[in-house]
């Protein structure tokens, strides 16, 4: 059953575009998360925030940024897509920052031509 | 690189009990086992965890070796439902940057 609600599920857009991708949980969780898994499904942790605070900011390119009305709700924007960027982007919440429970959603398929 | 080694498949017959293998000898002494499932086209599910004793949920068992070099997750009654890509993977000190590696392919034979 799912709780963490991805939108869309795929996106093919030409370099040097802007994206956006949506987020929601329904679980009444603190703490939100975006990973990148990559095509050896390594997830590699982009943000998180917990009660709209980032907490966590890997080394990721400038072109990304979290967007967050509220806890149930976190967003990523990338300003201008690279071809590197292309992967599936899986959003996740846990009931606490230091919870070791994830629920992830379906995830979005970024392809960049 | 994953730290964990496990089969790339196992089959199973419906209402069996399987048992998924996982080798973590390089395994610290502050990192949990996590084990989540994935199918196609959904992100990964929670299963379970420990760190050195045995656990069990509604979902599985987990038998952990007493030198946490090995565990060994073990579903019970499978359905076709539990086919899904099984991903052992340690984790330390919150979730930063996990590989999930190959996994096991479960394929559950009705």
């Amino acid at each position: 059953e799912t709780a963490v609600f991805q939108t869309p599920n795929y996106h093919v857009t030409q370099v040097g575009n802007e994206v956006s991708f949506n987020c929601k949980q329904t679980l009444g969780h603190d703490t939100m998360y975006w990973y990148k898994q990559d095509s050896k499904k390594l997830l590699k942790i982009m943000f998180s925030y917990n009660n709209k605070q980032l907490i966590v900011n890997e080394t990721v390119p400038r072109r990304f940024s979290p967007q967050s009305s509220d806890k149930a709700h976190l967003n990523l924007r990338i300003k201008s897509v690279e071809p590197e960027d292309s992967a599936v982007y899986l959003c996740a919440s846990s009931l606490q920052v230091s919870n070791e429970r994830l629920f992830f959603g379906h995830g979005t398929k970024l392809s960049v031509l | 690189d994953a730290k964990t080694t496990q089969p790339d498949s196992m089959e199973s017959t419906e209402g069996e009990t399987v048992h998924l293998p996982c080798s973590h000898a390089t395994i610290s002494g502050n990192e949990y086992i996590y084990w989540y499932r994935q199918v196609p086209l959904q992100g990964p599910e929670y299963v379970t965890h420990g760190l050195q004793q045995n656990t069990t949920n509604s979902m599985a068992f987990l038998a952990i070796a007493s030198d946490r070099k090995s565990s060994t997750l073990i579903l019970t009654h499978v359905s076709l439902r539990d086919a899904a890509v099984y991903h052992c993977i340690l984790i330390e000190g919150g979730y930063q940057n996990f590989y999930f590696g190959k996994g096991t392919s479960l394929t559950v034979i009705p």
